[in-house]
């Protein structure tokens, strides 16, 4: 599959702070999705984006789908502790057929 | 509730040993797939399957088997020719038409190969 470009590939912040992390492609995709894993368990399904320019929020979590529909933002509004574990991304197009393709991941620490 | 079940939580092998890794769901979804998860790697595809008794071979599919004789049941066996596979294996399941809704992931094993 293809190999999406995340960024940043970690980040460690104070609680309060806001977060910012993107996923770019070369390709266009239908689908963006954002996942959240905590340390030692399977990535769980945050937002679903499915229309270009899509804003969704869920809790303090936004996510967009980008105008050229070749990448996608997610935003963290004041942190907390429990924000901690890995954030990834996930694109699916006509050429995925079933399989998404996954970023490397964001790892996100907060410090109290 | 319905879910999908990763077992063990925990698996410790001897190097050159096959170990199975099983995977079980009941939320009826048609396709199964399993990852490989490195540090700062992402997640990897081993193998996938869309159907009962069909499977297909995802990018890291060298020293690894899988059968799906059920629909519920997707085991992975890491044999002997796999030459490093220490790491943290994650299956996951969808729906055969909605992908878009993305995948249920199950708990994760971590096998350690000594």
């Amino acid at each position: 599959g293809q190999q999406l470009n995340q960024s940043p590939q970690s980040m460690f912040i104070q609680e309060g702070e806001d977060v910012s992390m993107n996923c770019t492609s070369s390709s266009i995709f239908n689908t963006w999705l954002w996942y959240k894993q905590d340390p030692g368990e399977g990535p769980v399904l945050l937002i679903a984006l499915y229309k270009a320019g899509e804003l969704t929020s869920n809790g303090r979590l936004t996510a967009q789908f980008g105008i050229t529909r070749k990448d996608s933002f997610l935003n963290i509004s004041a942190s907390i502790p429990s924000d901690v574990g890995i954030y990834f991304c996930a694109g699916l197009n006509s050429n995925s057929g079933y399989a998404l393709n996954f970023g490397k991941g964001t790892s996100l620490l907060v410090t109290p | 509730d319905g879910g999908i079940t990763q077992s063990p939580k925990y698996l410790f092998r001897k190097e050159g040993q096959n170990v199975t890794l099983s995977c079980e769901q009941n939320l009826n979804h048609d396709a199964m797939y399993w990852y490989r998860q490195d540090p700062g790697q992402g997640l990897r595809l081993i193998y996938y399957s869309q159907i009962v008794n069909d499977f297909q071979k995802g990018d890291i599919a060298e020293g690894y088997s899988v059968s799906r004789e059920k629909k519920e049941s997707f085991p992975l066996t890491v044999t002997s020719a796999q030459k490093n596979p220490t790491a943290f294996y994650l299956c996951a399941s969808s729906t055969h038409d909605r992908v878009d809704r993305g995948y249920t992931f199950g708990s994760g094993t971590r096998l350690t190969v000594v």
